[in-house]
């Protein structure tokens, strides 16, 4: 089983502040990884896929990147709507088995 | 607009069954595979189950292989996971997730919002 590693598990940043969260993977995984943001109450909602790619209407601030084992996702100038936490996803194992990191709670200096 | 309602949890006893259903709208269901996950409360995201979009591949995440029976009825746009012998750890939000599939790469867009089922005596 591919085990999914995120960095921190919480972060405290201030609005305007440039945050990068980690990911890394237990084995290789190419560039099979998806970035997803929850907010309290909400539903997850996809932010990058393939690693690097935004996906429509998410605002450019966020990028993600990386391959193999060890990805970042990057958000440029934090904005208010943006705490919330964050989590990873591989989608590389065959069978299928879409392993989660445990989360990183970005929370309001 | 895309859209899926989860709908079906509840407050249900240790032991017990339950079939939770996620109804789609806006898209072409029959088209796309879908996912279940779940998130118990303070928790993070645990993946449950795959099924094709004509319901003849199935997967499951090994947690709850033998109990859970993820199926869909593409005639009526819904997505459906029964859930058997319960226990206070299944106590979860649940929810569905179209696949989006390019290339081989796979990610989940969107979610609907989630049913809540609580395992409890």
């Amino acid at each position: 089983d591919i085990q999914m590693t995120q960095s921190p598990s919480s972060l405290s940043a201030s609005v305007g502040d440039r945050v990068i969260i980690t990911c890394r993977a237990s084995q290789s995984i190419s560039s099979y990884l998806n970035w997803y943001q929850q907010k309290p109450g909400k539903a997850p909602k996809l932010l990058i896929y393939a690693a690097s790619s935004l996906q429509s209407g998410v605002p450019l601030r966020f990028s993600g990147s990386g391959s193999g084992t060890d990805f970042t996702l990057t958000i440029s100038s934090l904005q208010p709507e943006d705490f919330a936490t964050y989590y990873c996803q591989q989608s590389y194992s065959t069978p299928p088995e879409y392993t989660f990191g445990q989360g990183t709670k970005l929370e309001i200096k | 607009q895309v859209q899926l309602v989860e709908s079906g949890g509840g407050v249900v006893q240790p032991g017990r069954s339950l079939r939770l259903s996620c109804a789609a709208s806006g898209f072409i269901f029959s088209n796309y595979a879908m996912h279940w996950v779940r998130q118990a409360p303070g928790k993070g995201l645990e993946w449950m189950a795959l099924i094709s979009y004509d319901g003849n591949n199935i997967y499951y995440a090994d947690s709850v292989k033998g109990r859970f029976t993820i199926s869909r009825d593409n005639s009526k746009n819904t997505l459906y996971l029964q859930v058997n012998s319960l226990r206070a750890e299944d106590t979860a939000m649940y929810y569905c997730a179209r696949d989006m599939d390019r290339s081989g790469w796979n990610w989940f867009d969107p979610w609907g919002q989630g049913t809540l089922v609580t395992v409890s005596s």
